[in-house]
């Protein structure tokens, strides 16, 4: 069965600063998704950004970047020129093609705060 | 892009009585939907997948009598709470996707208080 572990439950970081967020997956499998969410106080889940295990390139979506070790089972998400939007709780998530069940695994999430 | 619309954002109700969480997708037909469960601080727990026009598929300890799912429509799943207690208080939560790789699309909870 596959694992996702995020180890660091609470993070903070100066507004315009930049901040790592961890997580680490355990799965047998080659080919797969990984993906980080966003859940605000609203509680929306918001993706972020997401990457192909197949891949070895690094996801970018603006101020936002991927740090992908397949070997490692390491993905790492950066948060770049950190906004006060940008305070959220972050899940990083695994998932399996959709044809071979599609179900996404959370980790257990870390709490970004940005302080002005 | 892919929205989920999930009805009703909030929702008290009385120990003992059911409760109907609508997920419907928008603008794209959802073979398949998922249900979740988040309690406050924590992260979402996969309840059950819904595959339209069959048997929702439920995660081990997922008690499937008290947590109904239908399917009947490819763009409309429902979870009923069926008689509620107090423990079931929480926030539930629905995800589709029609481009389900790419990652899905979440509706915006609901919000169940049993009192």
């Amino acid at each position: 069965a596959q694992t996702v572990t995020q180890s660091q439950p609470e993070m903070s970081v100066q507004e315009a600063e930049t901040v790592t967020l961890s997580c680490t997956y355990d799965t047998s499998e080659s080919n797969y998704y990984l993906f980080w969410y966003k859940q605000p106080p609203s509680r929306q889940m918001i993706l972020v950004i997401r990457q192909e295990a197949y891949k070895q390139q690094n996801a970018t979506e603006n101020r936002f970047s991927v740090n992908f070790q397949k070997a490692a089972k390491s993905f790492s998400l950066k948060i770049s020129d950190s906004q006060l939007g940008d305070t959220a709780m972050y899940f990083c998530a695994f998932m399996k093609p959709y044809n071979q069940g599609g179900k996404l695994i959370f980790g257990q999430g870390t709490e970004l705060s940005v302080k002005p | 892009g892919a929205v989920v619309s999930q009805h009703p954002s909030w929702v008290i109700c009385k120990s003992g009585t059911s409760v109907k969480i609508e997920c419907r997708s928008l603008d794209f037909q959802a073979t398949t939907m998922f249900w979740y469960r988040q309690f406050p601080k924590q992260s979402l727990m996969l309840m059950a997948t819904s595959n339209e026009g069959s048997k929702a598929t439920y995660e081990q300890g997922v008690e499937k009598d008290k947590f109904l799912i239908n399917h009947a429509s490819l763009t409309l799943s429902t979870l009923t709470v069926t008689s509620a207690h107090p423990e079931d208080s929480s926030f539930y939560i629905c995800s589709a996707e029609d481009t389900p790789d790419y990652g899905y699309t979440f509706g915006s909870g609901t919000r169940l208080t049993v009192v």
